[in-house]
């Protein structure tokens, strides 16, 4: 299996853009679960999904925030618009056994 | 509100220095402790899941251990390879969602 595969690996974008980050789980993994990495604040949980349903989004910052799993192979997190503090690395992962997450690359975000 | 706190932030060690890494815990209902290692650039990846106090899991030179409020990596005789960012997180309650500590800067010099 290829893993977890995220796009794009690097995005440059003006304030007030829309910014869509892309994920491909791993084949016959029913969690998927978006974090946000800085320096300050370490890893936080955005929103993980069970079985393509949206379970809890507490970790979402503001409605600039969207994540959508339109099916069990695809998922999109959007920040629109984007500002400078929306700057960090966002991973995607996914899991078949809870706890043991599986970690795409990430994908590092900077909004000038 | 779940906390986990990991200490050190960074740890400088000689080639073959043991020592140990902490992660403490507030949660309500721990259904599981894991331990993650993150290379620079690249996403963590997953190394140890423990469930209970008392135990053990072992990994060449890490060995993961488990009480009622922390857990601690040990790493015996490390290598320059071992260095990384090792990262503690923990499953509560009744949902799913993993939460993870800040980590610790591990360097193993030559």
């Amino acid at each position: 299996d290829a893993g977890v595969i995220q796009s794009p690996r690097h995005e440059v974008t003006e304030m007030g853009q829309e910014v869509t980050l892309r994920c491909k789980p791993i084949s016959g993994h029913n969690s998927l679960f978006w974090y946000r990495q800085t320096m300050m604040r370490g890893l936080e949980l955005l929103i993980y999904f069970n079985n393509n349903v949206p379970i809890d989004d507490s970790g979402m910052p503001e409605d600039r925030f969207s994540a959508k799993m339109p099916n069990a192979s695809f998922s999109t997190l959007k920040i629109q618009p984007s500002e400078p503090r929306d700057s960090a690395v966002y991973f995607c992962a996914s899991s078949f056994i809870p706890g043991e997450l599986f970690f795409g690359e990430g994908s590092r975000l900077t909004v000038l | 509100e779940d906390q986990v706190t990991q200490s050190p932030e960074a740890l400088r060690l000689q080639e073959g220095e043991s020592s140990s890494l902490n992660c403490s815990y507030t949660v309500s209902g721990l259904r599981g402790l894991f331990w993650y290692r993150q290379d620079p650039g690249k996403g963590p990846e997953f190394l140890f899941t423990l469930y209970s106090a008392g135990e053990e899991k072992e990994k060449e030179r890490l060995k993961a251990t488990l009480t009622k409020k922390e857990s601690f990596l040990h790493i015996t005789a490390p290598k320059p390879e071992d260095s990384a960012t090792y990262l503690c997180a923990v499953q509560a309650g009744r949902d799913d969602k993993i939460i993870f500590g800040k980590g610790t800067r591990l360097h193993i010099l030559p």
